[in-house]
C-alpha cells in the first residue's frame, strides 16, 4: 500500500475556477510538505503543516491529523499555476520525505 | 534568496561510464540529502549526509552510490558503471537543521542524467 495517495491525478480546469487537489497518507508524521514542480523539474516547497490551515496569497493548505488528509486549495486559478502538486510526508524517525504521485494541474486561459 | 546549485543540468552517458553529480547546498546549511525522480514516477529518497557520514540511506542507493563532500561547498553523488535505469532527474537539497519532518527542504533545480 503506497504510503501517500493523491487525487486526481490529472486535472484541467479554466482560469479562475476553484482547485482543490486531495492527499491521503498511511503513515504517522510530525508534519506534511505540499511542494510544486515545474514543467522544467525543479521543486519548489510551498507549504509545510501540522495542524489546521496555511494561506499564502491564492493557495490555502489545511490537514486533519486524524483523518490522514490534507488539501491543496487554489483560487481564482491561472494559467501559471499549471504544475505538479505533490504531497509529501516524513514518515516518524525516518529523516526523508515519502513523496505521494502528484497532480498535473492545467489552467487553460 | 539562497538557492542549491546542481550542476551539470543535464547529462547523458554511457552505459559502464562514471558519473558525478554536483551540489552546492546552502551556505549554512549542515545537512544535505539526495533525491531522484525516474521519468514518469516519484521522487524517491536516495541519501542523507551529515557531518561527513551518511545518516540515513534507501534500499535504491547500493554499493554502485556515494556520496561526499569534497570541500567546504560542494556536495557530490557518483554513480559507479551506470546503468540504463539510472536514468533519471537527481535533485540535492540541504536543510539548516535535521530534518525532522518539521522544517522546509530546499531542493536544487536537478540534474537530469540520461545513460544510453
Amino acid at each position: 500500500k503506497n504510503e501517500v495517495e493523491q487525487s486526481p491525478q490529472n486535472l484541467t480546469a479554466q482560469e479562475g475556477e476553484f482547485i482543490t487537489i486531495n492527499c491521503s497518507y498511511s503513515v504517522g508524521i510530525s508534519a506534511l510538505h505540499w511542494l510544486q514542480q515545474h514543467p522544467g523539474g525543479g521543486i519548489v516547497s510551498l507549504f509545510m503543516l501540522s495542524s489546521g490551515k496555511k494561506k499564502h496569497g491564492r493557495l490555502i493548505a489545511t490537514i486533519n491529523i486524524q483523518e490522514k488528509h490534507s488539501s491543496l486549495h487554489i483560487t481564482a486559478s491561472h494559467p501559471r499555476d499549471s504544475a505538479v502538486y505533490i504531497c509529501a510526508v516524513p514518515p516518524q524517525g525516518a529523516q526523508k520525505l515519502v513523496f505521494g504521485q502528484g497532480t498535473r494541474l492545467t489552467i487553460n486561459p | 534568496e539562497p538557492e542549491v546549485t546542481q550542476t551539470p543540468s543535464h547529462q547523458v552517458t554511457q552505459m559502464g561510464q562514471e558519473v558525478i553529480l554536483r551540489c552546492v547546498p546552502i551556505s549554512n546549511h549542515l545537512y544535505f540529502y539526495w533525491y531522484r525522480q525516474i521519468l514518469g514516477q516519484k521522487v524517491e529518497f536516495l541519501v542523507s549526509f551529515y557531518n561527513n557520514e551518511i545518516s540515513e540511506k534507501s534500499e535504491i542507493f547500493d554499493d554502485q552510490f556515494s556520496v561526499e563532500r569534497p570541500d567546504g561547498s560542494n556536495f557530490t553523488l557518483k554513480i559507479r558503471s551506470t546503468k540504463l535505469e539510472d536514468s533519471a532527474m537527481y535533485f540535492c537539497a540541504s536543510s539548516e537543521v535535521w530534518f525532522s519532518g518539521a522544517n522546509v527542504l530546499t531542493f536544487g533545480a536537478g540534474s537530469r542524467l540520461t545513460v544510453l
